[in-house]
């Protein structure tokens, strides 16, 4: 089954406290994405990676580290989180150009306490 | 940052009634406008990608329309059921490889 995991789905943390939440497709996607979405701000992006090694930021970065060392994972990293980091997050992949559905993962609601 | 502005935000509708909602976008390095579905507690899924100016798309009850020249996409539901019942993004892809969300129509529909 095509699909997009992401793990964990829930976690409560402190602040300070470096975490990873891990992204994986198995449909062989070039490009991958990172999603946060707050209330009445609707779908904004972290950063995204247009294949292996290439990666770049989206609209709202900071604080947020991700790497693309295999083509199906895309991990974002909180290296010391804030409560202005809690939220909930989607990755999503899909093929690379603009004419293409994206596929999103089931979500992970973050709290930083 | 693009803006991509949907409305209304949010619209309660009968059931069996028929509804529509808009989605504007910068009209300049137009490059794909995408339609998604997202209900409470899952996530977005891909209702429409739409490239050319005057493209129309449907998916059962679902139907969207594109002016890439005044800068707007119409979605419309015909004859609402309650599964209706969900937030409906779009996202404006310029010409890069980001793809800009709007903050969503929430659809209620009422049996």
């Amino acid at each position: 089954e095509a699909q997009v995991t992401q793990n964990p789905r829930y976690l409560i943390t402190v602040t300070g406290k470096k975490l990873t939440v891990t992204c994986s497709q198995n449909m062989n996607h070039e490009y991958m994405s990172w999603y946060r979405q707050d209330p009445g701000l609707g779908l904004r992006q972290i950063y995204y990676s247009m294949n292996v090694e290439v990666t770049d930021k989206g609209d709202v970065p900071e604080g947020y580290k991700v790497s693309r060392k295999e083509k199906r994972n895309f991990p974002l990293i909180l290296e010391s989180p804030s409560p202005n980091q809690t939220s909930l997050y989607f990755c999503a992949s899909r093929e690379a150009g603009g004419a293409y559905e994206q596929y999103f993962g089931p979500g992970t609601r973050l709290t930083v306490t | 940052i693009l803006n991509v502005e949907q409305s209304p935000q949010s619209l309660h509708v009968q059931e069996g009634d028929s509804t529509n909602f808009t989605c504007s976008f910068p009209s300049s390095n137009f490059y794909a406008l995408h339609w998604y579905r997202w209900e409470t507690a899952k996530s977005p899924e891909a209702l429409f990608v739409m490239t050319l100016n005057g493209d129309e798309k449907k998916k059962g009850r679902i139907s969207a329309t594109l002016n890439t020249k005044e800068g707007y996409s119409y979605l419309y539901i015909k004859g609402s059921q309650p599964e209706d019942s969900a937030t409906y993004l779009c996202a404006f892809h310029f010409g890069n490889e980001k793809l800009t969300f709007g903050t969503g129509t929430r659809l209620t529909i009422i049996p």
